[in-house]
């Protein structure tokens, strides 16, 4: 079965300091993987995926991820905070032949942005 | 382009009442749909998937039902709510055919069970 570990439940930075969620996922294939974020009382927002080819992917807002297959994961990076940016982040991994909605998510890492 | 509609955006119930949220997709045809519960500090739950019209399939046992009358409508129902139901419930579509695309979420649903 497939799983998504988050191991930051909770991350405070800086406005302007660089960033890093961590993902973990374990899956017996190679993966499609997903990093979504959610504002407070909102539906989820793709930031960017992973299916193949490069294992360095740019998403929106300036979000990159890393796909590492040795690790089992797929970190989720920005150079510089912006106040905006303060949210709930969600990793998810997805398989071949399954409908994408059947992603398993992580349990979400919080950002907070200090002034 | 498509969009994704989901009301109402909060509700409140008392326990033993009927639930019907219901979600509805535009500018795509035969999408997946889902149904999401998210509950507080955590992850997304799956709890319904449908790829077609009257074809629901349920992720885990609950309190809850699903129906997908038309090929873009997607309702989420209880007929007597419990308190283990509130939470933050999510509707998302996905694309057919070949490929592998994300899920595209509504707003959501904040259920409270009172």
């Amino acid at each position: 079965a497939q799983s998504v570990t988050q191991p930051d439940i909770h991350i405070t930075v800086s406005e302007g300091a660089s960033l890093e969620l961590r993902c973990n996922y374990s899956y017996g294939a190679t993966p499609y993987l997903f990093w979504y974020v959610q504002s407070p009382g909102q539906g989820l927002q793709l930031l960017l995926k992973y299916f193949s080819g490069d294992t360095l992917v740019q998403g929106i807002k300036g979000f990159e991820a890393e796909f590492k297959r040795s690790q089992s994961s797929f970190n989720l990076r920005k150079p510089s905070v912006h106040w905006s940016d303060a949210a709930e982040y969600f990793c998810a991994v997805g398989g071949h032949n399954t409908n994408a909605g059947k992603s398993t998510f992580g349990d979400g890492t919080t950002l907070t942005v200090k002034p | 382009s498509q969009t994704i509609h989901q009301w109402p955006a909060t509700l409140v119930q008392p326990v033993g009442s009927p639930l019907s949220l219901e979600c509805t997709v535009e500018g795509t045809s035969n999408p997946n749909l889902y149904w999401y519960r998210q509950a507080a500090g955590r992850g997304l739950q799956l709890l319904f998937y449908s790829v077609g019209i009257g074809q629901i399939s349920s992720e885990v046992p609950q309190n809850l039902s699903a129906s997908r009358p038309q090929d873009r409508q997607f309702i989420l129902s209880s007929k007597k709510l419990l308190l283990s139901d509130s939470g933050f419930y999510l509707c998302a579509w996905s694309g057919r055919g070949g490929g592998y695309t994300e899920a595209f979420f509504g707003q959501g649903t904040r259920l409270t069970v009172v």
